[in-house]
């Protein structure tokens, strides 16, 4: 059973330009968060995202945005990078955001996008 | 807010040694307590979970006790081995408006040497 995928695990963009990263969640979980962890930091909750819809946002401008798909897999799309956004980005899933408390959420290995 | 405050790595300790990691939180309301492991270069795997007071958290001879009366979940290995180089993160499970979100402390770097 393939836990949670993330695409791509590297990316280099340059300022200005938008990215797109990709999360598949495991199989039976239908939230999908999103994290955000810079060097030597604990990752940041971003947004998470249930039955298609963005239950809730933490502290990021609107340039972060996301989606979620009809088969549970997810988006997380940041527009006219900056440096700062530099980052390992990570999609963590679970059954039902709830159930989170009980099982934990399965994270995925990350994307690491650098900003030059 | 909620807040969890870890102590500053990184620890290095030789291959058996006894492991103590502090972590502390600040909350207002009942929350979930986890470690999370991170090995180089991997995301993050959970280690152990509490989810009241006075519950441990067991693991590959890891433990945690979720101590209400001290706001502290600290970590505990009798004997490390070179294996559990990583970074640890405490972290705390909140409800806002019905969704579940993890705050993370800053992690602990360890570094267990042969």
């Amino acid at each position: 059973d393939a836990g949670v995928t993330q695409s791509p695990t590297h990316l280099i963009k340059t300022r200005g330009q938008q990215v797109t990263l990709r999360c598949s969640p495991k199989s039976g979980h239908d939230t999908v968060s999103w994290y955000q962890q810079a060097l030597g930091q604990g990752p940041q909750f971003i947004f998470q995202y249930y039955e298609e819809e963005e239950r809730q946002r933490g502290n990021f401008p609107d340039r972060f945005s996301g989606h979620q798909f009809p088969n549970y897999s997810s988006e997380l799309n940041v527009n006219a990078l900056l440096l700062g956004d530099s980052a390992l980005y990570l999609c963590a899933s679970s059954e039902l955001s709830g159930t989170g408390a009980l099982y934990g959420y399965t994270f995925g290995s990350g994307t690491r996008l650098t900003v030059v | 807010g909620d807040s969890v405050t870890q102590m500053e790595g990184p620890v290095t300790l030789s291959e058996e040694a006894f492991l103590t990691i502090n972590c502390t939180y600040t909350a207002t309301g009942y929350p979930s307590l986890f470690w999370y492991v991170q090995y180089p270069g991997e995301g993050l795997q959970l280690l152990l979970k509490a989810t009241k007071a006075d519950d441990k958290g067991s693991n590959k001879g890891f433990e945690a006790t979720y101590r209400k009366e001290t706001t502290s979940f600290h970590l505990e290995k009798g004997s490390v081995q070179v294996s559990d180089s990583a970074v640890y993160f405490c972290a705390l499970g909140e409800v806002t408006s019905g969704t579940y979100k993890y705050i993370f402390g800053t992690g602990t770097r360890l570094k267990v040497l042969a």
